[in-house]
């Protein structure tokens, strides 16, 4: 079984404050994706790593794929409190088991003002 | 927009009640999913169907039952509901084909509380 590990499991910050959360696995993923679920709402893709190493950038939001595909991170810079909400990480596998995402327990972020 | 629906929002019920949760979708996509949320466990997935004919079973598909009717309408029930079944449900929905990575546009759920 697929496990994705992710921490901190909560994070409270004050607005401006740079964060990184953590998304770690034994297993490795074709593509990893990020999501974030606001109250109230399902998840939202944020972002697809594909690429070892890969690294991209949503505005103030920095996604990294980790070298051997198998771990990945999120970086937040200058926090505000829009960004307050459940940040998912889901790892997909190519081939016939493709249909399936392990996602994540996430990492439920407060930025105050 | 193109959109993923679902109804209702919220529902009350009572054990041992028949109940059925629907979505749908204007995305044109032919892969669909029920997923639960509970606090603590993350989401996870229920049943899955790639099209009208082909349903399949998740990680947790006791006590539940699918019924895909259109390429656009994916439903879930619950034939007898319990209070372990309380959670948030969601229905989602992916491409297919071999440029997809499998990245699911979510419907905004419906809570769901079984007294």
């Amino acid at each position: 079984t697929q496990l994705l590990e992710q921490s901190p499991q909560f994070l409270s910050i004050q607005e401006g404050e740079n964060l990184t959360v953590y998304c770690n696995s034994s297993s490795v993923f074709s593509s990893l994706q990020w999501y974030r679920q606001e109250p109230g709402e399902g998840p939202v893709l944020l972002v697809t790593v594909v690429t070892g190493g890969e690294v991209k950038k949503l505005k103030r939001l920095t996604f990294q794929f980790g070298d051997a595909r198998k771990d990945s991170s999120l970086h937040i810079t200058a926090a505000q409190p829009g960004d307050t909400g459940l940040y998912l990480c889901a790892g997909a596998n190519s081939g016939g088991s493709n249909y399936k995402l392990t996602f994540g327990k996430g990492t439920l972020l407060t930025v105050n003002p | 927009d193109a959109d993923v629906t679902q109804t209702p929002r919220n529902r009350i019920t009572k054990t041992g009640k028949r109940i059925m949760l629907e979505c749908s979708q204007t995305k044109g996509h032919d892969r669909m999913y029920w997923y639960r949320q509970d606090p603590g466990l993350g989401l996870r997935l229920i049943y899955y169907s790639f099209d009208v004919k082909d349903i399949n079973k998740g990680e947790i598909s006791d006590g539940y039952s699918v019924s895909r009717q259109a390429q656009a309408k994916f439903s879930l029930s619950l034939e007898s509901a319990i209070p372990n079944q309380t959670a948030l449900y969601f229905c989602a929905t992916s491409l297919a084909g071999g440029l997809s990575y499998n990245e699911q546009f979510f419907g905004p759920g419906t809570r769901l509380t079984v007294l």
